[in-house]
């Protein structure tokens, strides 16, 4: 049984900051990582995948993964207050597409 | 057009009651899943699909049922509605070791 553990929150941060957000895994097997955000009452979207070791760089967005710690990360560089949302994550494991989801780390980026 | 369409957004409905659930998509993805997510307990699986003919229960399927009707159409019924079925429904879609793609929610009261 593959758990994902997250923070729940809320992380506050003031505007401009970094935000940096939190996900550990149990299932040493799982290979492909993902971030979604999630705004109240609305649908999760995929915001980052990674799938090898190291950091992922999207824009504002890093991902970072460290499968030996089973670990991964999410960084928001100068957040916003349009960043405010739940952030999940999630993993499936080798060969599979079907993923395993956190509850979520609520974001609030305080202007 | 969106990817994942489900319908109804939103519905209220009585105790007892039959209600049918709908989630149509044009990814051409065999995968779908259909999840309910309440405040604090995150996203949590009710039954997934593979292909037409492969239906798989999740780790909360007691008192719905689902229906792939066609690769393109995964229906999820609750039988007889109870209160404690009221939640957020998602309809989601894979096809590759990309991740999900949901679709908007249906948001569900029953009274």
């Amino acid at each position: 049984q593959k758990e994902v553990e997250q923070n729940s929150g809320p992380l506050s941060v003031p505007e401009g900051a970094i935000a940096s957000l939190n996900c550990t895994y149990s299932d040493r097997v799982s290979q492909s990582f993902f971030w979604y955000r999630q705004y109240s009452g609305k649908s999760p979207e995929l915001i980052m995948s990674i799938y090898s070791n190291g950091d992922k760089e999207d824009g504002r967005f890093t991902a970072q993964l460290n499968k030996a710690s089973q670990y991964v990360s999410l960084l928001i560089r100068d957040s916003q207050p349009s960043d405010s949302a739940t952030y999940l994550c999630a993993l499936a494991g080798a060969g599979s597409y079907q993923l395993t989801f956190g509850k979520g780390t609520k974001l609030s980026v305080i202007p | 057009d969106a990817d994942v369409t489900q319908t109804p957004r939103n519905r209220i409905t009585k105790t007892g009651k039959r209600i049918m659930l709908e989630c149509s998509q044009t990814k051409g993805h065999d995968r779908m899943y259909w999840y309910r997510q309440d405040p604090g307990l995150g996203l949590r699986l009710i039954y997934y699909s593979f292909d037409v003919k492969d239906i798989n229960k999740g780790e909360i399927s007691d008192g719905y049922s689902v229906s792939r009707q066609a690769q393109a159409k995964f229906s999820l019924s609750l039988e007889s509605a109870i209160p404690n079925q009221t939640a957020l429904y998602f309809c989601a879609t894979s096809g590759s070791r990309d991740g999900y793609t949901f679709g908007s929610g249906t948001r569900l009261t029953v009274v």
